[in-house]
């Protein structure tokens, strides 16, 4: 399809527990990237993929936050242990290359509500 | 000090206006400056992007790049109650995208 589909739209946890995130890229697309909005519109690069490898994972907090992009699957993010911080609107996109030349689509987010 | 600083708003115009929207960035290095527009509950989508200095149109919306002063714009025209978002620079840094902190646009009818 031509967008990117993002599941759940809304995710409630507890405090300490998982919470896991799914991203289908549109078909065609090798570059998957995770954002993290938090107060206020604040994006944060958490990390990237070209097709099932890492490409830059320079944003994540690799001791609770992990990632993954199987072949045949939508692409994931996944929380350990939930904190209150962690509360925010998770948006996946997806380009045909990794240069934002080439435009970037996002998704409509996952919103993550930590209580 | 961020990488790209944007002031948030909010902004309140009345419809007709000419809207200007700004960004300043630290980072010399940036060379393809883009505009999103988000709208409540959804994801960024890409208005313009803008190759290193110059300007560009789009319709009613004109991007203005100037690397000397690391001073990005985007004008919006004859202002619409549906251009009502907040609009988002975002800068191209080693593969990845830095975004502005967003600046929240109310149009008036």
């Amino acid at each position: 399809g031509e967008e990117v589909a993002q599941t759940p739209k809304h995710l409630v946890r507890g405090e300490g527990q998982k919470a896991k995130l799914y991203c289908a890229p549109i078909k065609g697309h090798s570059y998957v990237f995770w954002y993290q909005q938090v107060l206020k519109n604040e994006f944060k690069f958490l990390i990237s993929f070209q097709n099932e490898n890492v490409f830059d994972e320079t944003g994540m907090p690799k001791e609770r936050f992990s990632a993954k992009c199987l072949p045949n699957s939508p692409c994931s993010l996944e929380i350990q242990a939930t904190k209150l911080e962690d509360s925010a609107v998770y948006f996946c996109a997806s380009s045909p290359r990794g240069h934002p030349n080439y435009g970037y689509t996002f998704g409509s987010g996952t919103r993550l509500t930590v209580v | 000090q961020k990488e790209v600083e944007q002031d948030p708003g909010p902004l309140s115009v009345p419809e007709g206006a000419i809207v200007s929207l700004n960004c300043t960035y630290s980072n010399s290095a940036f060379q393809y400056f883009m505009w999103y527009r988000q709208y409540s509950r959804k994801g960024p989508e890409l208005l313009m992007y803008t190759y290193s200095s110059g300007n560009k149109e789009d319709g009613r919306f004109t991007a203005q790049v100037d690397k000397s002063s690391k001073y990005i714009s985007l004008f919006i025209r004859d202002s619409q109650p549906s251009d009502s978002a907040t609009y988002l620079c975002a800068m191209n840094g080693a593969q990845k995208l830095v975004f502005g902190q967003g600046t929240r646009l109310t149009i008036n009818p």
